[in-house]
């Protein structure tokens, strides 16, 4: 069963517009955490955030906001007067503590392109 | 920060021949690493977990024949993609976890058979 779900494949705003990325994980763990990552075309993965399973504060960074609701088991990334550099492929994902490394349950991306 | 280092970022090879990639842990030690491997357009799955000094675990539909992990010391572990086919072409990527539990993701490699 797919542990993480991003239901939008492809979005496109124009630039300035404020965009969400919707994210929804399963998990029967009660200790875990979400990330959210962003990879460019060159393909790196680009850390943005990390959020463990206690910690349902809501988190702002610049334009980057990140709302966490363990009631619907969502994690959405908020993109706020989007940019053209914000360009790219975004990934959700979990890892659970029962897991020993840290291996990671990726969800299937959120291409966004952002117009000019 | 921690940083992983996955070399080479991009490979040629021609069919047939053997690739392999490399990801260290420059400041931490890792016993524990994963390989993912990501096809264009799809999100990054999960191949195998290499544990330092033993064998590797591969997920199921991984041949692990054909992609041999060797983990011989807490801060390298490699991958072998042997006799390489042009559907084998790829983004593999590479993770480390050190003592705080903090992943750390390789730059990937971006392997294209010929």
């Amino acid at each position: 069963a797919q542990k993480v779900t991003q239901a939008q494949t492809e979005i496109s705003v124009v630039e300035k517009e404020d965009v969400t990325l919707d994210c929804v994980y399963e998990t029967r763990d009660t200790t875990y955490y979400l990330f959210w990552y962003k990879q460019p075309p060159s393909g790196e993965l680009v850390f943005l955030i990390r959020r463990n399973s206690f910690d349902e504060q809501n988190e702002i960074s610049g334009r980057y906001s990140w709302n966490f609701q363990k009631s619907t088991s969502s994690f959405n990334f908020t993109i706020t007067a989007s940019q053209v550099v914000d360009s790219a492929v975004y990934f959700c994902a979990l890892s659970e503590a029962s897991n020993t490394g840290n291996q990671f349950y990726f969800g299937t991306g959120t291409s966004l392109t952002v117009i000019p | 920060g921690a940083v992983v280092s996955q070399h080479p970022s991009r490979v040629i090879c021609k069919s047939g021949t053997s690739v392999k990639i490399e990801c260290r842990s420059l400041d931490f030690q890792a016993t524990t690493m994963f390989w993912y491997r990501q096809f264009p357009k799809q999100s990054l799955m999960l191949m195998a977990t290499s544990n330092e000094g033993s064998k590797a675990t591969y997920e199921q539909g991984v041949e692990k024949d054909k992609f041999l992990i060797n983990h011989a010391s807490l801060t390298l572990s490699t991958l072998t993609v042997t006799s390489a086919h042009p559907e084998d072409s790829s983004f593999y990527i590479c993770s480390a976890t050190d003592k705080n539990t903090e992943a750390f993701f390789g730059q990937g490699t971006r392997l294209t058979v010929v």
